[in-house]
């Protein structure tokens, strides 16, 4: 079974210019997760979809973010335009169900690098 | 508000020494914890979760963590680290009730041959 694939796995781009990160979940997990981790920092939750309804954007840092999760299967990310404070790893999560019992599965995270 | 603290930034043992990894939590009586590890250029695994029962519990790898409410934490520990457990550990606790984490900083592992 695949797991959570994430691409790109590295993106640098200049300040202004927009970026998309794309998430894969494992097949047949409705919830969807985005967390970002920016350096020295903790891994901090974004949002979470369940199939595709945002069901808590909480964690998104402004109106630059953009998430979307199309059919409720992969979920993208955009940045537009980017900052410098963007950069960072951020990494998507899913799990069967949304309950705090169940076990999230992580993908290798995109490391986004503006200049 | 919740939180999750580890200490420690980074840690260097020994192959073969035993290691303990420190995790304080804030807020709530009985938190969902879990410890995950990240080594070089891989995602995010689950080494071990508590939610419940037995304040001991094991995980993969060899690793186990003790949960301890009097004390807030929930440390990870392992006899003998192999060269192989070099990585960055992180702490975590569930957040709200539909299964989003907090996390702690991170504490990276170096091991010594």
């Amino acid at each position: 079974e695949a797991g959570v694939t994430q691409f790109p796995s590295h993106s640098v781009i200049e300040k202004g210019q927009t970026v998309t990160l794309r998430c894969d979940p494992i097949s047949g997990h409705d919830n969807l997760y985005w967390y970002r981790r920016v350096m020295g920092k903790e891994i901090k939750f974004l949002l979470h979809f369940v199939k595709e309804s945002k069901q808590d954007e909480s964690g998104m840092p402004n109106n630059r973010f953009l998430a979307e999760r199309t059919g409720g299967t992969y979920s993208t990310l955009k940045v537009q335009p980017a900052e410098l404070e963007d950069s960072g790893v951020y990494f998507c999560a899913s799990s069967q169900r949304s309950r705090a019992t169940t076990e999230a599965f992580f993908g290798q995270g995109t490391r986004l690098t503006v200049v | 508000a919740q939180s999750v603290t580890q200490p420690d930034i980074h840690i260097t043992v020994s192959e073969g020494a035993s290691l303990e990894l420190r995790c304080n939590y804030s807020y709530g009586a009985t938190p969902y914890l879990f410890w995950y590890v990240q080594s070089p250029g891989q995602g995010l695994q689950l080494l071990l979760k508590y939610f419940s029962g037995d304040t001991l519990v094991q995980g993969i790898k060899g690793f186990e963590a003790e949960f301890k409410r009097s004390q807030s934490s929930f440390n990870l520990r392992k006899p003998s680290v192999h060269w192989s457990d070099a990585a960055e550990y992180f702490c975590a606790r569930v957040g709200g009730s539909q299964g989003n984490l907090i996390f702690g900083k991170g504490t990276k592992l170096s091991v010594k041959p």
